[in-house]
């Protein structure tokens, strides 16, 4: 088995404030994630990554930076906190993109001042 | 584009009554369906997946079978109990498409 790791667990920042979410697994699975959770809306892609140092834009990336820096994390940055974007933010991993099963982190919830 | 609809929560049941929560979706290509249940304080977990048309999955008392006719993957439990209070999500993966993607999830309340 293995675990996911997201920290902090709650993050708290004013507007306008760059701000940094980290991830960590453990399974050693080649492709991770990064969505937003909002009540309502379920979850949506903000940046995913197939290998190391691999990137690609999901349909929420406006607004987010990401980093792969090695396989087993997955950086998420926040580059201008906005009111609006208070959420949950969800890290998952997969061992190959797609069909595999994803598994996810217990989260980061975001609230910006 | 692909997308996923499903039953719009909150669904609050009591226990020993039976659940449905729909599920359609939209692709051009041929897809993998899947289920997941959020805890309250956790993150999504697989129920479980279906990748072939006509084909039943299922998982803790839970079934869903996928309708390609229907484009339906509507998610069943014959009696629930209080310790399926969760939200539900169900997504699809298409064969060509490069991620899953998840519909806005059911939040499941069930009272004694």
């Amino acid at each position: 088995g293995g675990i996911i790791t997201q920290t902090p667990k709650f993050l708290i920042g004013q507007e306008g404030q760059k701000l940094t979410l980290k991830c960590q697994q453990n399974f050693n699975h080649d492709t991770m994630y990064w969505y937003r959770q909002d009540s309502g809306k379920g979850l949506r892609l903000i940046y995913y990554s197939i290998t190391e140092n691999d990137l690609q834009k999901g349909d929420l990336s406006e607004g987010y930076d990401a980093s792969r820096e090695k396989k087993s994390s997955f950086s998420l940055t926040v580059t201008s906190a906005q009111k609006n974007e208070m959420a949950v933010f969800l890290c998952a991993s997969s061992k190959t993109q797609g069909y595999a099963e994803q598994f996810f982190g217990p989260g980061t919830r975001l609230t910006v001042l | 584009g692909d997308s996923v609809t499903q039953t719009e929560g909150p669904v609050t049941l009591s226990e020993g009554t039976s659940l449905t929560v729909n599920c359609s979706y939209e692709t051009k290509q041929y897809p993998t369906l899947f289920w997941y249940v959020q805890y309250p304080g956790e993150g999504p977990q697989l129920l479980f997946k279906v990748p072939k048309a006509n084909e039943k999955g299922s998982n803790r008392g839970f079934e869903a079978t996928y309708n390609k006719e229907a484009t339906s993957f509507h998610l069943q439990k014959a009696s629930v109990q209080e310790s399926d209070s969760a939200v539900y999500y169900c997504a699809l993966r298409a064969n060509s498409g490069t991620y899953q993607r998840f519909g806005t999830g059911t939040k499941l309340q069930v009272v004694p």
